[in-house]
């Protein structure tokens, strides 16, 4: 059974600031994802990642499959990226069903 | 953009009693599954579905739970004799392939 754990738990930036979360994992994986929760509940996928590293915009995730860790990078934060941040894994097989991390609440003042 | 949903977003309901909650998956998808998130809770996967079977279910999962698509584009979690704990946050999701796309959730008070 993989154990996903994140860290910090609570993350409180300023505006402008370059935030880091992030994510190991116990067992080996097919993939990564890094999901985002607003307030309301409703979950969206930023990225999913095997090897390397992605880019969307001012996110960037990275992976170390070896070290079995991941990193979500935010640079210049915004009062919109205020929400939580959920790192969870597949491990594979044709069942794509996540195991999930308890997520990194992330405030970013104005 | 296609879009998972689910209705109803929010129920309550009394202590002992049948919720069925209900999700549209993506048309094309051929995997569905449940999820649920207790208030201040890691989300944790319920069950699997595809080809019309469970493929995969978690220790949670036990007889007070069921799934069915009943219709080929329904996808629903019957849950019996709801407890206090049931109370969470359920979410749907379907996909052809990882991580898949996530309904709103349909939020469950049990009182």
């Amino acid at each position: 059974k993989n154990e996903v754990e994140q860290s910090p738990q609570n993350l409180t930036a300023q505006e402008g600031e370059f935030i880091t979360i992030n994510c190991s994992y116990s067992v080996g994986i097919s993939a990564l994802h890094w999901l985002q929760q607003h307030p309301g509940g409703g979950i969206v996928s930023l990225f999913m990642l095997s090897s390397g590293k992605k880019k969307h915009g001012r996110l960037i995730a990275t992976i170390n499959i070896q070290e079995k860790h991941s990193s979500l990078h935010i640079t210049a934060s915004h009062p919109r990226d205020s929400a939580v941040y959920i790192c969870a894994v597949s491990g594979g097989g044709s069942n794509y069903k996540l195991t999930f991390g308890k997520g990194t609440l992330l405030t970013v003042n104005p | 953009e296609p879009e998972v949903t689910q209705t109803p977003s929010h129920q309550v309901t009394q202590m002992g009693q049948e919720v069925i909650l209900r999700c549209v998956p993506i048309s094309n998808h051929l995997y569905f599954y449940w999820y649920r998130q207790i208030l201040g809770q890691k989300v944790e996967f319920l069950v699997s579905f595809y080809n019309n079977e469970i493929s995969e279910k978690s220790e949670i999962f036990d007889d007070q739970f069921s799934v069915e698509r009943p219709d080929g584009s329904n996808f629903t979690l019957k849950i019996r004799s709801t407890k206090l704990e049931d109370s969470a946050m359920y979410f749907c999701a379907s996909s052809d392939r990882p991580p898949g796309f996530f309904g709103q959730g349909t939020r469950l008070t049990v009182v």
